[in-house]
């Protein structure tokens, strides 16, 4: 069965500090795929990166990285620089290949910038 | 812009009573999925549909049913509404390609009270 965990419920930090939120996955499959959204507080999910298993490679967009090992089973998301505007609620989700691909999410990480 | 909306955005019902929430896309996309999330619980999905009249049961179907007999309407139904049903309610679209998978996007959300 699939599972996501992310074990920080919620993280406080200043205005430029940087920040990672921990994600580790669970799955039986060879195949399978990453995702972080973002949901500010107006409340809507807003998709941030998708990592399929094959691509190792780490990410970067701006302020936002993101390092996949699988050999920790972890899809890690840092923040450098953080600002106000990145308080947000950040899910990691997983989804397993085959048709349907459903996601499984996990509890989110509640990330609280302070000017 | 993924082209979802959901309706209604607000509604606060009283238990025992029939709720349908609709989800409709502009774009024609395959794939449409309900989630609902809670506190504590991230998004959990209730059900989706690959396609006019295909749907399948998610991770917490109990208590709801749902309907796509257009490709851009998706249907979800609480029978009799009970208090454990209050929660925000979101639909999401995948686009799909002929290679690999895409990201779920989002549509607003529809909040849902039961008293």
């Amino acid at each position: 069965a699939q599972k996501v965990t992310q074990a920080q419920t919620e993280i406080s930090v200043v205005e430029k500090e940087d920040v990672t939120l921990d994600c580790v996955y669970e799955t039986r499959d060879t195949t399978y795929y990453l995702f972080w959204y973002k949901q500010p507080p107006s409340g809507e999910l807003v998709f941030l990166i998708r990592r399929n298993s094959f691509d190792e490679q780490n990410e970067i967009s701006g302020r936002y990285s993101w390092n996949f090992q699988k050999s920790t089973s972890s899809f890690n998301f840092t923040i450098t620089a953080s600002q106000v505007v990145d308080s947000a609620v950040y899910f990691c989700a997983l989804s397993e290949g085959g048709g349907s691909e459903k996601l499984v999410f996990g509890k989110g990480t509640k990330l609280t910038v302070n000017p | 812009d993924a082209g979802i909306t959901q309706s209604p955005r607000h509604k606060v019902t009283e238990t025992g009573t029939p709720v349908t929430l609709r989800c409709h896309q502009t774009e024609n996309h395959r794939y449409m999925y309900w989630y609902r999330q809670d506190p504590g619980h991230g998004l959990r999905l209730i059900h989706y549909s690959y396609g006019v009249k295909d749907t399948d049961k998610g991770e917490v179907s109990d208590g709801y049913s749902v309907s796509r007999s257009k490709t851009e309407d998706f249907l979800l139904t609480l029978e009799s509404a009970t208090s454990s049903q209050t929660s925000v309610y979101f639909c999401a679209i995948r686009e799909s390609t002929l290679v690999g998978i895409n990201e779920q996007f989002f549509g607003p959300g529809t909040r849902l009270t039961v008293l």
